[in-house]
């Protein structure tokens, strides 16, 4: 069965500074990769999703993620975060034809 | 419906009774995926249901947990002599196939006193 392990499970950056929330899954056929945010208040909500192509991936909000097969990895980045960033984001994983599998979530705190 | 829906938004309860939560997909999904978030567990997959084929349940925890899918569309949880660790929110999902990304309801928030 599929896993997801996300590295961070709190982030504090300030302004301006460069994120990257590290993903890796565990499953060894071919996946659909998913990054979710989920923002104050908000429900959750696709940010970028791969599924096939090219492995780097652009999102919404300036987010980008690059699947590295060898790896197993989705990470996710963002060269200049800003205090709007602060949110959970949950990457998630799902073999094809089965069901979506998230990890446990990274809550980034952006500081002004 | 413009997107999936999901009802009480909050039910508090008292410890042993029964509850069910509902979830209304968005038109013509045929994928409804259920979740249970709690502070630092993320997002625990409960049920999976993908159009006539038997439902994957094999996130729910106990027994006591039980789901349906009438007509292809509105799904309802039901949590049956409910605990104080029952204590999340709900989060049910949709998708139009296999495979594709989920749409998310709201949640519902349910607390057991």
């Amino acid at each position: 069965a599929q896993s997801v392990s996300q590295h961070n499970h709190h982030v504090i950056l300030s302004e301006a500074a460069s994120l990257e929330l590290g993903c890796n899954y565990s499953y060894g056929g071919t996946v659909n990769l998913f990054w979710y945010v989920q923002y104050p208040g908000q429900h959750l909500q696709l940010l970028l999703k791969y599924f096939s192509g090219d492995p780097l991936v652009k999102g919404i909000k300036g987010f980008e993620a690059e699947f590295i097969k060898s790896k197993f990895s989705f990470n996710l980045r963002k060269p200049s975060v800003q205090w709007s960033d602060t949110a959970e984001y949950f990457c998630a994983v799902n073999a094809r034809g089965d069901k979506i599998i998230f990890g446990k979530g990274t809550r980034l705190h952006i500081l002004p | 419906g413009a997107g999936v829906s999901q009802s009480p938004s909050n039910k508090v309860t008292e410890k042993g009774k029964d509850v069910e939560l509902r979830c209304d997909p968005i038109s013509g999904h045929t994928a409804l995926y259920w979740y249970r978030q709690s502070l630092g567990q993320g997002l625990e997959f409960l049920i999976y249901f993908q159009g006539n084929s038997a439902p994957d349940k094999s996130g729910l925890p106990s027994d006591r947990f039980s789901a349906e899918r009438t007509g292809g569309s509105v799904s309802t949880l039901t949590i049956q002599r409910t605990q104080q660790e029952d204590s999340a929110v709900y989060l049910c999902a949709s998708s139009s196939q296999q495979g594709t990304e989920a749409f998310f309801g709201q949640g519902t928030r349910l607390t057991v006193v």
